[in-house]
């Protein structure tokens, strides 16, 4: 299996605060992917980043904001976290660009937003 | 019209069944093609890459209808251990990859 972790694994939150949540790897790749997985959505691209201080929005980036300042650290924040954000994240790795080369997937993080 | 459509299931099979599921996707400019697999509260995993000329991994097999804008993967000889959610992958555009909502296979003894 590919060295991803994120943490925290499992969080409860109020409406308002925010929070971080951390990706990281041990496998030195390039690109790093944040998804959100809802029930009737498919997995959905929030940021990616290309490299260390790179990074672009995805379809659903509306409220989120990432940072990458080590190739193997990237930082999902929401700035103030709403009940629509209650959803499980998945981190996920390549070596090279989207379709292009395997995505690996961290093993999720459950956050829910009351 | 979603860019990837599966049907949900779930597909409830025996074992030892052959069953097979279909992906449709909207973009006739889509290139690369996948099927992941994600067992219940797991993250996604690979299964395989979908090829023009098809292509097949033991008991899998995965084709690409390009003219009826769909693939499909086939399960022979299913296991138990082969209950999960499949899940469509399709690149339309680069660095744009959209993912289907997954069907769900339980393999029953």
């Amino acid at each position: 299996d590919a060295g991803i972790t994120q943490s925290p694994r499992h969080k409860v939150t109020e409406t308002g605060t925010p929070v971080t949540l951390r990706c990281h790897q041990t496998e030195n790749h390039r690109y790093m992917y944040w998804y959100r997985q809802d029930p009737g959505h498919g997995l959905r691209l929030i940021h990616y980043s290309y490299g260390v201080k790179d990074t672009d929005k995805g379809e659903v980036s509306d409220g989120y904001s990432v940072s990458r300042s080590k190739t193997e650290d990237f930082l999902l924040t929401l700035e103030s976290a709403t009940s629509s954000q209650t959803s499980v994240y998945f981190c996920a790795i390549s070596e090279s660009r989207q379709g292009t080369d395997t995505q690996y997937f961290g093993p999720g993080t459950r956050l829910t937003v009351l | 019209r979603k860019e990837v459509e599966q049907d949900p299931g779930p597909f409830n099979v025996p074992e030892g069944a052959t069953v097979a599921f279909n992906c449709t996707y909207s973009n006739s400019a889509s290139q690369s093609f996948f099927w992941y697999r994600q067992d219940c509260r797991k993250e996604p995993k690979l299964l395989m890459s979908v090829y023009s000329s098809g292509n097949e991994d033991g008991r899998f097999t995965a084709q690409l209808n390009r003219a009826s804008q769909y693939i499909s993967l086939l399960i022979r000889d299913s296991k138990l251990s082969d209950s999960a959610t499949y899940l469509c992958v399709v690149l339309p555009a680069p660095d744009k990859l959209i993912f289907g909502t997954g069907t769900r296979l339980q393999v029953f003894p």
